[in-house]
């Protein structure tokens, strides 16, 4: 069974459209972050999210919790290419401190 | 710059050989994370530490693997007589405290078995 799972895994969009990423479990967490990570870098933090139906706007890109804290969503808004990458979800399982990483989204977005 | 720092970026050793991975953590941070990532893989938690105490090791494997966050200096990532297998990206993370508080990474160290 697997514990997290983030789809879709890969994603190819022209520059201008809409896309969501999504992270779905059956546990619940706690709190969950998004990170964004270029080939060759470390993961960038882009937020974290704690509260069940919270929603969280960093420019183009828009975080939800689920109500039950148990998934999560990424809208970006008009991608544009810089915003190629890996995203990946990282909950934090509720009572620990640990977080879980899921495979990701690879995201390219064609000029 | 006071992200995380790890060095080497890149580090190459021959089977049998040692390699050791450092990470100093964000200023003000006490909780160091490592963990490992494989090509088209998700991150692997390895190992947890807080300054002198190894936390939580359940992610490492029971030989060959040792890690330390001494008082003074950085996290240090020991692999003894590296296999090809080891090959792989080490990266570090660190945090204020434990439970919500988010993790920072460093751009990792890509180890490189001959």
């Amino acid at each position: 069974t697997q514990l997290l799972e983030q789809s879709p895994q890969f994603l190819s969009i022209q520059e201008g459209e809409n896309l969501t990423v999504y992270c779905n479990s059956s546990s619940v967490f706690s709190s969950l972050q998004w990170y964004r990570q270029e080939p060759g870098e470390g993961p960038v933090l882009l937020v974290t999210v704690v509260t069940g139906g919270e929603v969280k706007k960093l420019k183009r890109l828009t975080f939800q919790f689920g109500d039950a804290r148990k998934d999560s969503s990424l809208h970006i808004t008009a991608a544009q290419p810089g915003d190629t990458g890996l995203y990946l979800c990282a909950p934090n399982l509720a009572g620990t401190y640990k977080y879980i990483f899921g495979t990701g989204t690879r995201l390219k977005v064609l000029a | 710059n006071a992200g995380v720092m790890q060095n080497p970026r890149h580090l190459v050793r021959r089977r049998g050989q040692e390699a050791r991975l450092r990470c100093s953590p964000m200023k003000g941070h006490s909780h160091v994370y490592w963990y490992r990532q494989l090509p088209e893989e998700g991150l692997k938690f390895m190992v947890y530490l807080q300054k002198e105490n190894i936390i939580d090791e359940s992610g490492m494997p029971k030989e060959r693997f040792s890690a330390e966050f001494p008082k003074e200096g950085p996290s240090i990532l020991r692999i003894q007589q590296v296999v090809r297998g080891d090959s792989a990206a080490y990266f570090c993370a660190s945090s204020l405290s434990q439970g919500n508080q988010p993790q920072h990474f460093g751009d990792g160290t890509r180890l490189s078995i001959l």
